[in-house]
């Protein structure tokens, strides 16, 4: 069936290091990836996006990787800062106006 | 730019009753509105994609009688979750696509049936 999942439920890091959080997708049709982050009793933010003729973009301290071969999506934060306390999703969409959201990913940032 | 709000941001009712939320997008129009309905520490779940002017496409297991959904202008999509019962209880967010790769989320309602 369809999915987006995520390998991790939560990732807790030290202020200051660098986050990775995965995600795994299963249609090789999809051809944009979206990351969005989720404070709590808030709607999902966009963060970054990345379509499939590309292997990575950056923005300010986060930076998306994609590798189509193991359908496996990434986002990296730099610097991890309180602020970034969250819940991260990853989407996947086809062309549509549908997005399929993974499970998700809380990130907590130890002070 | 690029603003959706949610009307209400949270509300409690009796079982029973119907409750309906809005969906707008502030500064942008768009034909195609989301709802999703959220779970505590899940992902957000779709329930319906809602077009202007067009009966709402639900996915499966949603009931539409349950869950109506008009799109009455390009800019204001509503909710209306009726005869409510608790296990409706639940964060509701709905996003507006300007066109089909993005779609710009609303802050959520928080529903809580008692």
């Amino acid at each position: 069936g369809e999915s987006v999942g995520l390998h991790l439920p939560t990732l807790s890091v030290q202020e200051g290091d660098n986050s990775i959080i995965n995600c795994a997708y299963s249609n090789s049709a999809s051809d944009y990836f979206i990351w969005y982050k989720q404070e709590s009793g808030k709607g999902p933010q966009f963060i970054i996006d990345i379509r499939s003729n590309m292997d990575k973009r950056q923005g300010q301290r986060v930076t998306v990787l994609l590798n189509k071969t193991v359908k496996h999506l990434s986002l990296q934060i730099a610097a991890t800062q309180p602020g970034d306390s969250a819940v991260y999703f990853c989407a996947e969409n086809r062309g549509t106006y549908k997005y399929i959201f993974g499970t998700g990913t809380r990130l907590k940032v130890l002070a | 730019g690029a603003v959706v709000s949610q009307h209400p941001s949270w509300v409690i009712c009796k079982s029973g009753t119907s409750v309906k939320i809005e969906c707008r997008s502030l500064d942008f129009q768009a034909t195609t509105m989301f709802w999703y309905r959220q779970f505590p520490k899940q992902s957000l779940m779709l329930m319906a994609t809602s077009n202007e002017g067009s009966k709402a496409t639900y996915e499966q297991g949603v009931e539409k009688d349950k869950f109506l959904i008009n799109h009455a202008s390009l800019t204001l999509s509503t909710l209306t979750v009726t005869s409510a019962h608790p296990e409706d209880s639940s964060f509701y967010i709905c996003s507006a696509a300007p066109r089909a790769d993005t779609q710009y989320f609303g802050p959520g309602t928080r529903l809580t049936v008692l």
